[in-house]
């Protein structure tokens, strides 16, 4: 079975920081864009950063771009977020996404179930 | 970045209804929309791709179409596992956008 599970949420102060972790699982990880999408509570999806198969190129959302550095271990079929200088703006669902390629329009395929990141004091 | 409006944000509609939902690019995307489907409390799920494809195991009652900035997801009869929130998005460039989404609710 294709999938993927994300772990790592948590509660942390602002300006604390928090790594998220996604596991892969059925498929051949390491030839697929990996990508961070979240969503504040009640509101809709924001893409926050992708990293190419081998690691090698990765972009950002303005908003995280300095703060969050994304990475993957291809041996351990694994994709993360590192998370620093946290904001209140920060809380919400981070979900993890398999692109396809051209084939299909780069279209994220496969979803994690998600994790809750909640930045309080 | 390309900004991607999504219209109507909700609508109420009766099961057996079809339903439309039209997403605006702001710049030409060619076929790279995308549409997916939320559930509350659950991840999004991937519909159509390349704004006319039906992605494996989607009824065939879910349809796509449109090219270049307007695009259309189409519900014809309506079940009622099909009341949730619905999103477009753009893969032709980074950063991928979505649209702001389109609640549909039980009339």
């Amino acid at each position: 079975e294709v999938r993927l599970v994300e772990s790592g949420g948590g509660l942390v102060q602002p300006g604390g920081s928090l790594r998220l972790s996604c596991s892969a699982s059925g498929f051949t990880f390491s030839i697929f864009w990996m990508h961070w999408v979240r969503q504040r509570p009640g509101e809709g999806l924001v893409w926050v950063s992708r990293i190419y198969g081998d690691g090698t190129a990765t972009d950002y959302a303005d908003s995280v771009k300095g703060r969050f550095t994304i990475s993957r271990d291809n041996a351990k079929n694994s994709l993360y977020l590192e998370m620093n200088t946290l904001r209140a703006e920060d809380t919400a669902i981070y979900y993890c996404a398999r692109a396809g390629d051209t084939t299909n329009f780069r279209a994220f395929d496969i979803w994690g179930q998600g994790t809750v990141v909640t930045v309080s004091s | 970045d390309i900004q991607m409006t999504q219209s109507p944000s909700s609508l109420s509609a009766s099961v057996g209804d079809k339903v439309t939902i039209t997403c605006r690019a702001g710049q030409s995307i060619s076929d790279f929309l995308n549409w997916y489907q939320q559930k509350p409390g659950k991840a999004p799920k991937l519909l159509i791709y390349g704004a006319s494809n039906l992605q494996s195991g989607v009824p065939s009652r879910f349809s796509g179409g449109g090219s270049g900035t307007e695009f259309t997801l189409n519900i014809n009869s309506l079940q009622p596992e099909d009341f949730a929130t619905y999103y477009c998005q753009q893969t032709y460039s980074t950063p991928r956008t979505f649209g702001q989404g389109t609640k549909v609710e039980i009339k």
